[in-house]
């Protein structure tokens, strides 16, 4: 089945500075990559999503680049705000027409946001 | 409310008991999913429904945990004879789904403790 490494585990960047961070997958077949901010006590919350038909997208502040050759996807965030303070997670899927587009998640990201 | 909606928040058994989790996904959503979040770990798949047919079950750790979904709607997981691992957030997820739309919306998480 699908695999997907994170990195880092932790991440502390001064405020206004930029935060990144990388993923891997290992099932070629996958197609769809989200990333998800997690706050304490709270479910995880869609931020940004791409899928392997485009190399990058971008939202304000975030941005995510897909390498489908070296499998691998990272998050950009600029700018960074005390508010960005959360765990993240990358996620892989294979969506299909029958819709189980189950997730595949990473190990999480502790970004902390130093003002 | 607009959300996905879970109950209990958080839910406290001894070992033994046999617990119930609810979730009332988003109002339209074909693909309902659930997760089970370890400590510190990021989410992993359980099941997937469809409507009422729950088209994948490969990620339930056991014969001891049964999830349902029987008008399409609400799903309602349930643990039997819980154990000190059943321990995690259990999460859940719903989409469009089926070729619709891959966006999935977690719910806020159900806490369960086995004592």
């Amino acid at each position: 089945g699908e695999n997907v490494e994170q990195h880092p585990s932790t991440l502390s960047v001064q405020e206004g500075d930029s935060a990144v961070i990388k993923c891997t997958y290992s099932d070629s077949a996958s197609n769809y990559f989200p990333w998800y901010k997690q706050e304490l006590g709270k479910g995880p919350q869609l931020i940004i999503d791409i899928r392997s038909n485009v190399g990058e997208k971008k939202d304000q502040r975030i941005a995510v680049t897909l390498n489908k050759t070296a499998k691998h996807f990272s998050l950009h965030i600029t700018e960074t705000q005390p508010e960005d303070s959360a765990v993240y997670f990358c996620a892989a899927s294979i969506g299909s027409n029958f819709g189980n587009e189950k997730l595949t998640f990473g190990t999480g990201t502790r970004l902390t946001i130093i003002p | 409310g607009a959300g996905v909606s879970q109950s209990p928040r958080y839910k406290v058994a001894k070992r033994g008991q046999d617990v119930a989790l609810r979730c009332d996904p988003i109002s339209g959503h074909v693909s309902l999913f659930w997760y089970q979040q370890a400590l510190g770990q990021g989410p992993e798949f359980l099941t997937y429904f469809q409507n009422e047919a729950q088209l994948d079950k490969s990620g339930l750790p056991s014969d001891r945990f049964f999830a349902e979904r029987p008008e399409g709607s609400v799903s309602t997981l349930k643990i039997q004879r819980t154990q000190q691992e059943d321990s995690a957030v259990y999460l859940c997820a719903s989409s469009l789904g089926a070729g619709r739309g891959t966006e999935a919306f977690f719910g806020q998480g159900t806490r369960l403790t086995v004592v």
